[in-house]
């Protein structure tokens, strides 16, 4: 399989709690993205990579959110001190920065903060 | 941020009825794509439009990209149960991000 894998699908935690979550993009996609979907909304923007570099960030992305991506390949998500409002269906997409702005999303995980 | 409004936000038919979905905005997308997705699932990509006017098939269905690249539609021809869903449209902003309409979820009835 060739396509954006996360990791895990699915976390139930406790609040207060921190969780971290992993990205593998699509092999040779340079440019990585965070979204975060709740239920009836389309997914929104958190955050995006260029090779290792983080270029943007949303404001959406508080204090207690962390992103990685330290050799330009997979990357990972930490919510720190989790809050039941933090409920919501994590997605990562991956595209080539030198093609059409065409991204590929992976599986989401879907976080349940109780 | 760049909005997009997504019409109608939900839709029930029959199977063999022809439908439209709207994206509207009242900025220039560099690009807009068009997703479908499951629950519980990731977005999987449709389609991607780029040149303002550009009409592309795929199947039974049929995306649009407006003339001055702010809007664009997906009409489905003769809809299937098979293709009841949540379609999704995203704009691209200059390079970067994808900003997302609310969705339409979609309904065919057999």
């Amino acid at each position: 399989d060739t396509g954006v894998s996360q990791d895990p699908r699915h976390k139930i935690t406790k609040r207060g709690q921190n969780v971290t979550f992993r990205c593998d993009p699509i092999s040779e996609h340079n440019r990585l993205y965070w979204y975060r979907q709740t239920l009836g909304q389309g997914p929104e923007f958190l955050t995006y990579f260029q090779n290792e570099a983080q270029l943007e960030k949303s404001r959406l992305l508080s204090d207690r959110f962390s992103a990685e991506r330290p050799k330009g390949s997979f990357s990972t998500l930490e919510i720190q001190r989790t809050e039941q409002g933090d409920s919501a269906m994590y997605l990562c997409a991956s595209r080539r920065s030198t093609t059409a702005e065409t991204q590929y999303f992976g599986p989401g995980t879907r976080l349940t903060v109780l | 941020t760049q909005l997009l409004e997504q019409s109608p936000q939900f839709l029930s038919i029959q199977e063999g009825e022809n439908l439209t979905v709207y994206c509207n905005s009242s900025s220039v997308f560099s690009s807009l794509q068009w997703y479908r997705q499951e629950p519980g699932e990731g977005p999987v990509l449709l389609v991607t439009v780029v040149t303002g006017g550009e009409v592309k098939k795929l199947k039974r269905l049929t995306f649009q990209f407006g003339d001055a690249r702010k809007d664009s539609s997906l009409h489905i021809t003769a809809a299937q149960p098979g293709d009841t869903g949540l379609y999704l449209c995203a704009g691209a902003e200059y390079g970067n991000k994808l900003v997302f309409g609310a969705g339409t979820i979609l309904r065919v009835k057999s």
